[in-house]
């Protein structure tokens, strides 16, 4: 049971440069979730989701777009990467019942220089 | 815009003492609150999950929620070195499947 799994773990950009952040979830979750983590700031929710096609923007959105093909995948793009965009990234899905919280992914590290 | 606050830590207690985690929050509409265990290096866990007034206990653990205050904390008893992390607070504002707002957490060490 693989869970939320995120690709690549690590990842080095410069300057303008753009990625797509992979998240694929097999828990047959509706709703899933995409936060960043500076160093001492928490999480800060960039984007999220309800279901297949249906997306909307959280707290942080800008620079970054997503989208909702599937139920199992909810990829992040970052165009014309900044290095205010260094930062850990998770993924998260939530299944319905709320006492279970989030799963989360194991995270991709990424560095714009 | 929701604001949860852990302003206290970083936290250090000896082993087998008891650590007391604080969190309060701003939305008094917030329904649901979880207390997320993170290692360094790794992504967070849940640990509790609590969304009425009083103590949820689970082992060591036992959240305690306050709506009147705006506050929920996390008791850890017994504390050992492997309980070592960041505590990170989440609190939502509905009570099922709505998204979280974190905390900036509590980096807690336990001395052996």
């Amino acid at each position: 049971n693989a869970g939320v799994t995120q690709t690549p773990k690590f990842r080095i950009l410069k300057i303008g440069q753009s990625m797509t952040l992979q998240c694929a979830q097999d828990m047959n979750h509706n709703y899933m979730y995409w936060y960043r983590q500076d160093p001492g700031m928490g999480l800060k929710l960039i984007y999220y989701s309800v279901g297949a096609g249906i997306t909307d923007k959280g707290e942080v959105p800008n620079g970054y777009n997503v989208s909702r093909s599937t139920t199992e995948d909810f990829p992040l793009r970052l165009e014309l990467a900044a290095p205010s965009q260094t930062s850990v990234y998770f993924c998260a899905s939530q299944g319905m019942s709320w006492n279970y919280g989030y799963t989360f992914g194991s995270g991709t590290r990424l560095t714009v220089v | 815009q929701k604001e949860v606050e852990q302003n206290s830590g970083p936290l250090s207690v000896p082993e087998g003492a008891i650590a007391s985690l604080n969190c309060t929050y701003s939305d008094r509409g917030s329904q649901s609150f979880f207390w997320y265990r993170q290692y360094s290096g790794k992504s967070p866990e849940l640990i509790m999950s609590i969304y009425s007034n009083g103590d949820k206990e689970d082992g060591r653990f036992t959240a305690q929620l306050n709506k009147a205050s705006q506050y929920v904390s996390l008791l850890i008893r017994d504390s050992q070195p492997s309980d070592s992390a960041t505590y990170l607070c989440a609190v939502t504002d509905t009570g099922a499947n709505s998204k979280l707002t974190f905390g900036k957490g509590i980096t807690l060490s336990v001395r052996p």
